[in-house]
């Protein structure tokens, strides 16, 4: 089956400019996951969706940062403006759905920003 | 709250050595663990979880709850096994607490 595919791959901006990343789950993937990894760190969870409603966005910076996943399929996550501490890879990922029995999370390729 | 740490960022060991990657964990409740791991060049996956009592890739993690810890292990290192692994914890609702990572490299 194909995997969890994310544009673009790399993206460079300048400091207060906005950017949007894109994410494709894998199909039939009910429950959509964005993560932020910054340099040393693990991935720390942004959001989570589970079909196009979001399940938790406790760690999203919502003055800034962005995400809608219409029709449940397709999820775009937005950064307006951005600064420079949000320089990191930007991962997404999706599982089968979500509920009390753990589903195993795909990830995709990531998108690496840098914000100069 | 829930933290995972992972106290070493680097490791090395020799080809045929034992492996072992440290992970404690800090939470009040009966918690999911999982090890992922990310080779060069390839997508963050998921290696084992704690419940299914697997051995993959010849590695293993047992749960020890009264020291709140889920070591990796593995007997014989292998020059495949170089990789980033992280150490992760799951609370009823899937959200995953990551550790920040132990960069493993396996010298021939």
């Amino acid at each position: 089956e194909a995997g969890v595919a994310q544009s673009p791959r790399y993206k460079i901006i300048e400091k207060r400019q906005s950017v949007a990343f894109w994410c494709n789950p894998i199909s039939g993937h009910a429950t959509l996951y964005w993560y932020q990894q910054i340099l040393g760190q693990g991935p720390k969870l942004l959001i989570q969706f589970q079909n196009n409603g979001v399940v938790d966005d406790s760690q999203l910076p919502k003055d800034r940062f962005s995400a809608e996943r219409l029709k449940g399929v397709d999820s775009t996550l937005k950064i307006q403006p951005a600064k420079l501490e949000d320089s990191a890879v930007y991962l997404c990922a999706s599982s089968l759905e979500f509920s009390q029995q753990y589903y195993e999370q795909y990830f995709g390729p990531g998108t690496r920003l840098t914000v100069t | 709250a829930q933290r995972v740490t992972q106290p070493e960022k680097l490791l090395s060991v020799f080809k045929g050595a034992p492996v072992e990657l440290k992970c404690n964990y800090s939470y009040s409740g009966s918690p999911e663990l999982f090890w992922y791991v990310q080779y060069s060049r390839q997508r963050l996956q998921l290696l084992l979880r704690h419940i299914s009592r697997e051995s993959i890739k010849g590695f293993t993690a047992d749960l020890n709850k009264g020291e709140t810890s889920f070591h990796l292990k593995k007997p014989f290192a292998q020059e495949e096994d170089s990789a980033m692994y992280y150490c992760a914890l799951s609370f009823g609702n899937e959200k995953l607490t990551f550790g920040t990572g132990t960069r493993l490299t396996i010298i021939p």
